[in-house]
């Protein structure tokens, strides 16, 4: 089946660094990625849509400066936590739709996630 | 009113016991339901995916959707420790945006 890997699992950075999150569809094109965040016994908050090609869409409240998205190419996204900070300590995941152009009926595949420690 | 709503449980089963698993949603635009597991530290992982209403049935698993009712159920047969984890129902309309539930939190005790 579809797969989507991500990468770092875990990083631990100090405040004030940036820390970049790689997501890759490894057997399908994806020219749409979208990117969650996941706090502790809460379920998966959108953060945003990364599309390739053009600007990610950020949903309310996201700050769009702070998390930077780039989608450069049709199996890679990546999203950069600019100047982290505690709060900004999450479980961050992303996900993909199986079929290319097909989005609207497509389920979401998930990579496995990266735990962000910021101190 | 949540859009999704789900139980967190915790659930707790003897291994062999038939686990039901619902969520109930007040969005009629929603289209296409998920059924997601979550291991811990993991992504969720896929399991039933389906869009009209009645049964989809996939090995052990069976997913229910009455639309009319407004409420998605799943079914886990002849449940296994290795079952146990964090279900997520997961449901959209025509765009692309999921609505997730907070989450079950199942243990199948061997």
């Amino acid at each position: 089946g579809a797969v989507v890997s991500q990468h770092p699992s875990r990083v631990i950075c100090k405040s004030g660094t940036s820390v970049k999150i790689e997501c890759r569809s490894l057997d399908f094109q994806a020219t749409t990625m979208f990117w969650y965040r996941q706090f502790p016994k809460q379920s998966l908050m959108l953060m945003a849509t990364s599309n390739e090609g053009s600007k990610a869409t950020y949903e309310q409240g996201v700050e769009k400066d702070k998390f930077l998205i780039n989608h450069a190419s049709l199996t890679l996204s990546t999203l950069t936590v600019t100047s982290a900070h505690p709060e900004d300590s999450s479980f961050y995941i992303c996900s993909a739709p199986e079929a290319r152009g097909l989005i609207y009926n497509s389920p979401l595949h998930f990579g496995n996630g990266t735990r962000l420690t910021v101190t | 009113q949540k859009e999704v709503e789900q139980d967190p449980g915790p659930l707790s089963v003897p291994e062999g016991a038939i686990v039901s698993l619902n969520c109930t949603y007040s969005n009629s635009a929603f289209q296409y339901f998920m059924w997601y597991r979550q291991y811990s530290r993991k992504g969720p992982e896929l399991l039933m995916y389906t869009y009209s209403s009645g049964n989809k049935e996939d090995g052990r698993f069976t997913a229910q959707v009455d639309k009319s009712s407004k409420y998605i159920s799943l079914f886990i047969r002849d449940s296994q420790p290795s079952d146990s984890a964090t279900y997520l129902c997961a449901m959209r309309s025509s765009n692309y945006k999921l609505t997730f539930g907070k989450g079950t939190l199942l243990t199948v005790n061997p």
